[in-house]
């Protein structure tokens, strides 16, 4: 079965520098997406990036980008210039390309000090 | 602005009431999940749905949660008779194929 793992519990990071959020998973399969997602306070879950595993080139988007170890089935998160707003749980998830359900990390806290 | 549409925001209930959680998943989406988001637990897949066909309910109590799609635009989520451990956010959420799926904004539901 295949399983994500968070081992940051919570992360602190001051505004404006740069942090990074770790996620490792267990799959024996070839064809699958990992996504991250943020939680606000508001709860509302937001898609902040996706990787497809074929996709050697790690996805960006904005201050936001991903170094993607396939081998090494890592899945890692960089917040670059960090920002109050960018405080939220970070949830990394997997999903395999024949389900479709999401196998969901434990999350990690991020704070961003003033 | 296309967005999965969640009501009620929220809900408290007395014990042994019935509740019922509406969802409007993102007009041609084909697939509908219910999640519950507890301190404790996480977040826990309770059902989905593709093209309105349950495909996965086992991580509902089946004693006395019930999910259906009566239409396309319509995914409802009913727990009867609710209990105090049933307090959480349920959320909705909805996809394409193998994308991603995205989120409503939840209920939270008290029991009390």
């Amino acid at each position: 079965a295949q399983t994500v793992t968070q081992s940051q519990p919570e992360m602190s990071v001051q505004e404006a520098e740069t942090v990074t959020l770790s996620c490792t998973y267990d799959t024996s399969e070839s064809d699958y997406y990992l996504f991250w997602y943020k939680q606000p306070p508001s709860r509302q879950m937001i898609l902040v990036i996706r990787q497809e595993a074929y996709k050697q080139q790690n996805a960006t988007e904005n201050r936001f980008s991903v170094n993607f170890q396939k081998a090494a089935k890592s899945f890692s998160l960089k917040i670059s210039d960090s920002q109050l707003g960018d405080a939220a749980m970070y949830f990394c998830a997997y999903r395999s390309g024949s389900n479709y359900q999401l196998i969901w990390g434990a999350g990690t806290k991020l704070i961003i000090k003033p | 602005d296309a967005r999965v549409t969640q009501t009620p925001r929220h809900k408290v209930t007395e014990m042994g009431q019935e509740v019922t959680m509406r969802c409007q998943p993102i007009l041609g989406h084909n697939t509908v999940f219910w999640y519950r988001q507890t301190m404790m637990q996480g977040l826990e897949l309770l059902a989905y749905f593709r093209n309105r066909a349950p495909l996965d309910d086992s991580g509902m109590p089946k004693d006395r949660f019930s999910a259906e799609m009566p239409d396309a635009t319509l995914a409802t989520l009913k727990i009867q008779p609710s209990e105090p451990r049933d307090s959480a956010v349920y959320f909705c959420a909805s996809g394409l194929g193998r994308g991603e799926a995205f989120f409503g904004q939840g209920t939270r539901l008290t029991v009390v």
